[in-house]
């Protein structure tokens, strides 16, 4: 099974709103709704931010929000704050009850 | 209060076995639905899923580090182990464990909602 493939970095300024794709195949995106997205800031353990495609865990500001279309699954971050820059992976549920993640993408906040 | 924490060796020579142990609280294995998984993440890389085990001593491997890995858990303790044999320097990683929520009724790995704070494991001579 191959990575998931996100972009490797996106930027936006405060205040504005960014998305994160995450392509994968009809094998895993594409077949489930079990996509989540982690944000890791350095040094730090990765947070989960969105389960089954488009859930947030209590806690998770209403500005992260993710849906899926196909073999591609989007995360849109929204008034875009300082403190949402880090490293945002994608996950899936690859079959065979394994896990496949994504390359991650570097969000800079301008 | 969930929390987990890896525990090993900061560093091993090339060859040899790697052990880890997630000690883990605020939750128990024996409950439905829950499992360990670990997880790996070189230097500046992505993160990269290894295995998991679950209450019915289940156990999952990556494909491609099946024939290295080994976990195994201990109820009583709270306690997940992973073994990688044959350690190379590119191997080197922080190596996470982190508690995985089933599909409800299935193993189906759903989502990781908690997570250690990670080991680093450096492989040198």
């Amino acid at each position: 099974q191959s990575a998931l493939t996100q972009p490797a970095s996106v930027s936006g300024s405060p205040g504005q709103s960014i998305t994160i794709s995450c392509t994968g195949t009809s094998s895993d995106v594409g077949s489930y709704i079990l996509v989540s997205w982690f944000q890791q800031h350095p040094g730090k353990a990765p947070k989960l931010m969105i389960y089954e495609v488009d859930k947030r865990p209590s806690g998770v500001s209403n500005r992260f929000s993710a849906f899926k279309s196909g073999n591609t699954a989007t995360l849109t971050i929204s008034g875009l704050q300082a403190e949402d820059e880090a490293d945002y992976y994608c996950c899936s549920y690859g079959g065979y009850s394994s896990v496949i993640f994504g390359g991650g993408t570097k969000l800079t906040v301008l | 209060q969930v929390t987990l924490r890896e525990s090993g060796p900061a560093l091993v020579k090339p060859t040899e076995t790697l052990t880890l142990t997630c000690a883990f609280s605020g939750f128990s294995l024996s409950t439905s639905g829950l499992c360990v998984s670990w997880i790996r993440q070189p230097p500046g890389k992505a993160l990269e899923w290894l295995a998991l085990i679950d209450r019915d001593d289940d156990k999952y491997y990556t494909t491609s580090l099946k024939t290295r890995l080994t976990i195994s858990k201990d109820t009583s303790k709270n306690q997940v182990v992973l073994t990688m044999t044959n350690m190379d320097p590119v191997d080197t990683a922080t190596y996470f464990c982190a508690r995985t929520v089933y599909v409800w009724g299935t193993s189906r790995p759903n989502y990781f909602d908690h997570w250690g704070q990670g080991a680093l494991v450096t492989v040198s001579s």
